[in-house]
């Protein structure tokens, strides 16, 4: 267990819907993660917040945003979904204290767009 | 562009045989390096990582992996395969402390006995 919550495990929804992906770090980890795995594109990075402040941005559609909330869980917001869109994401975490510890990741949300 | 490259998006060995798996990245400065283990319908476990030090360094379930500054490579390898190693591995780069990790394509390793 890696300490990464990650809420639903699997989500089916229609195409042009919204959804949202919750996200747990490790306690005391201030950096979370996220990334999309599909088949064509492989692990690619989305978006970083540190201490909820957005610190770098990936291959983020602009469909999609995210934040980071007070107690340090993030959300995930899909919006007007396709059927490309259809991946596994992932949360993962780092940077405990300040100092930098290796990322950990969650179990994923698998996402079928229908 | 900083990128990881992983030979062999398949690959295949006997149990009992050497396991290698090849990483290379481009970059002139050494990046942090990470191999990830990723089971099915799992997510992405921590198998080694090299930050400064040792060039060789251990990880869990015997794999070990050598960082080659020279050759820009990190490969992979583990003495004896074990039926339980079948999974997709992957390595990545990260090139400052905290920032986000860049993945090679992954290698699926098929484990035959």
């Amino acid at each position: 267990d890696s300490g990464v919550t990650q809420t639903p495990k699997h989500l089916i929804t229609a195409t042009g819907q919204r959804v949202t992906l919750r996200c747990s770090p490790r306690s005391g980890d201030l950096s979370v993660y996220w990334y999309q795995q599909s088949l064509d594109q492989g692990l690619q990075f989305l978006i970083q917040y540190y201490n909820g402040e957005e610190r770098a941005k990936g291959n983020i559609l602009e469909r999609f945003s995210a934040q980071q909330f007070p107690d340090l869980h993030s959300e995930l917001n899909l919006s007007s979904l396709e059927l490309g869109d259809s991946a596994l994401y992932f949360c993962a975490s780092s940077v405990q204290g300040g100092e930098f510890t290796e990322a950990f990741f969650g179990q994923g949300t698998r996402l079928t767009v229908v | 562009a900083q990128s990881v490259t992983q030979l062999g998006s398949h690959v295949s060995v006997s149990e009992g045989a050497l396991v290698l798996l090849r990483c290379n990245y481009s970059s002139s400065v050494p990046p942090y390096l990470f191999w990830y283990v990723q089971y099915p319908n799992q997510g992405l476990q921590l198998l080694l990582k090299y930050t400064t030090g040792a060039t060789l360094v251990k990880g869990i379930n015997g794999f070990e992996a050598e960082f080659k500054k020279s050759e820009t490579s990190f490969h992979l390898t583990k003495p004896s395969a074990h039926m339980s190693d079948a999974a997709e591995y992957f390595c990545a780069v990260m090139y400052n402390a905290g920032n986000m990790l860049t993945f090679g394509g992954g290698t699926r390793l098929m484990v035959k006995p």
